[in-house]
């Protein structure tokens, strides 16, 4: 079965330091996956995507993912993390019939 | 205004009560869909509609039923509701126009079954 698994549930960083979310996929065939952010309270909210192309998306509030396919990862990162950073972040990745699948969710806290 | 939009916001109610959650769009997307999110377990779809005819169920519609009175409006029932559907729901927007389905979220409804 096609999937997306998010291996940490919760991921620690300072301020300013660099920050990665990890995602790794399992789908067939050339995959479009998505990176959603989910702050307290709120819905999710669309940050990027990947279809085809650059390896390297580019996305909102400074966020970028890097595709692998040899290692089916579509890792989140940050350069710089801010504490308004600290979220729940999803990976998704969208199968057959343009129905997307999202996975559990990893959790950034990132310590002032 | 939000584009996406659903009431209430919170509700609580007990054991065997037919509960709707309502969702308005303002998007003009004709793709819409209800999920609902358990901690440690992700979203799961309940359930989507690509149109107003065209109506699905999802992975977990069990005890849950949709109705897509007009483009903008999806609403999700619970006909007897129980406890362990006690949960976070969304609903979410997409157009097919869009080369992907990227989805765009409403704020959520906390529903609590006592």
């Amino acid at each position: 079965a096609q999937s997306v698994a998010q291996p940490e549930d919760q991921v620690n960083v300072a301020e300013g330091n660099p920050l990665t979310v990890k995602c790794t996929y399992s789908v067939s065939g050339n995959p479009y996956l998505f990176w959603y952010v989910q702050y307290p309270n709120r819905g999710l909210q669309f940050l990027l995507k990947y279809i085809t192309g650059d390896n390297l998306v580019k996305g909102s509030y400074g966020f970028e993912a890097e595709f692998n396919k040899s290692q089916t990862s579509f890792h989140l990162k940050k350069p710089s993390a801010l504490v308004s950073d600290s979220a729940l972040y999803f990976c998704a990745f969208e199968g057959s019939y343009q129905k997307v699948t999202f996975g559990i969710g990893t959790k950034l806290q990132v310590i002032p | 205004d939000a584009d996406v939009t659903q009431t209430p916001r919170n509700r609580i109610t007990k054991t065997g009560k037919r509960i709707m959650l309502e969702c308005s769009q303002t998007k003009g997307h004709d793709r819409m869909y209800w999920y609902r999110q358990d901690p440690g377990l992700g979203l799961r779809l309940i359930y989507y509609s690509f149109d107003v005819k065209d109506i699905n169920k999802g992975e977990i519609s069990d005890g849950y039923s949709v109705s897509r009175q007009a483009q903008a409006k999806f609403s999700l029932s619970l006909e007897s509701a129980i406890p362990n559907q006690t949960a976070l729901y969304f609903c979410a927007t997409s157009s097919r126009w869009e080369s992907t389905d990227t989805q765009y979220f409403g704020p959520g409804t906390r529903l609590t079954v006592l």
